[in-house]
């Protein structure tokens, strides 16, 4: 079955934009959860979303922001971006978080 | 607070020598935990999770409650095992990550 998709892969945005990434879950798959990887902070969570309902919510600015549709899709958005944002922005999948999680590629985001 | 240290930043073995990376919890209930780890240019995969008590590529853990730990153990490394590994605990809010150890099993 296919994997986690996350969209796109490579993107280079300039300080004050806004960003949307896109994440396609697993077949089956009703949780999606989002994380930021830094080199200096490893993997942060940002948000979890169930059945297109906003579970929990990371220590992040309002900037960022997410949902998820019907078909279990998910989207995060970064407002007003700043260089801090860059970063690896990985989408997670499962049937339930305590079954553990599929991992996207990601999306390698570079503000400059 | 639900917390996940991972206390060793790097390892490094010999081929055929056993190794064990170290994964510390602290969280107030009973935890789901789990070890992932990420090969050289590849995803972020779940290796095992304790609660199947499984096997995989001869890595096992054991959740040690009093100790709260959960190191992950293999008998004999090899060179394909080096990757980066992360200690992982799903608790009330989220999925928390330790920092990760990157591993290195040298020829």
């Amino acid at each position: 079955k296919a994997g986690v998709t996350q969209t796109p892969r490579y993107l280079i945005k300039t300080r004050g934009q806004q960003v949307t990434l896109s994440c396609s879950p697993i077949s089956g798959h009703r949780s999606v959860s989002w994380y930021q990887q830094t080199p200096g902070q490893g993997l942060q969570f940002l948000f979890e979303y169930f059945s297109e309902t906003q579970r929990n919510k990371g220590n992040f600015p309002g900037r960022f922001s997410g949902r998820q549709f019907s078909n279990s899709r998910s989207e995060m958005n970064v407002s007003t971006l700043e260089l801090g944002d860059s970063a690896l922005y990985l989408c997670a999948s499962s049937r339930d978080r305590d079954y553990g999680y599929t991992f996207g590629s990601g999306t390698r985001l570079t503000v400059v | 607070a639900q917390r996940v240290t991972q206390p060793e930043k790097l390892l490094s073995v010999f081929k055929g020598a056993p190794v064990e990376l170290k994964c510390n919890y602290s969280y107030s209930g009973s935890p789901e935990l789990f070890w992932y780890v990420q090969y050289s240019r590849q995803r972020l995969q779940l290796l095992l999770r304790h609660i199947s008590r499984e096997s995989i590529k001869g890595f096992t853990a054991d959740l040690n409650k009093g100790e709260t730990s959960f190191h992950l153990k293999k008998p004999f490394a090899q060179e394909e095992d080096s990757a980066m590994y992360y200690c992982a605990l799903s608790g009330h809010n989220d999925m928390r990550f330790g920092a990760g150890t990157r591993l290195t099993v040298k020829p």
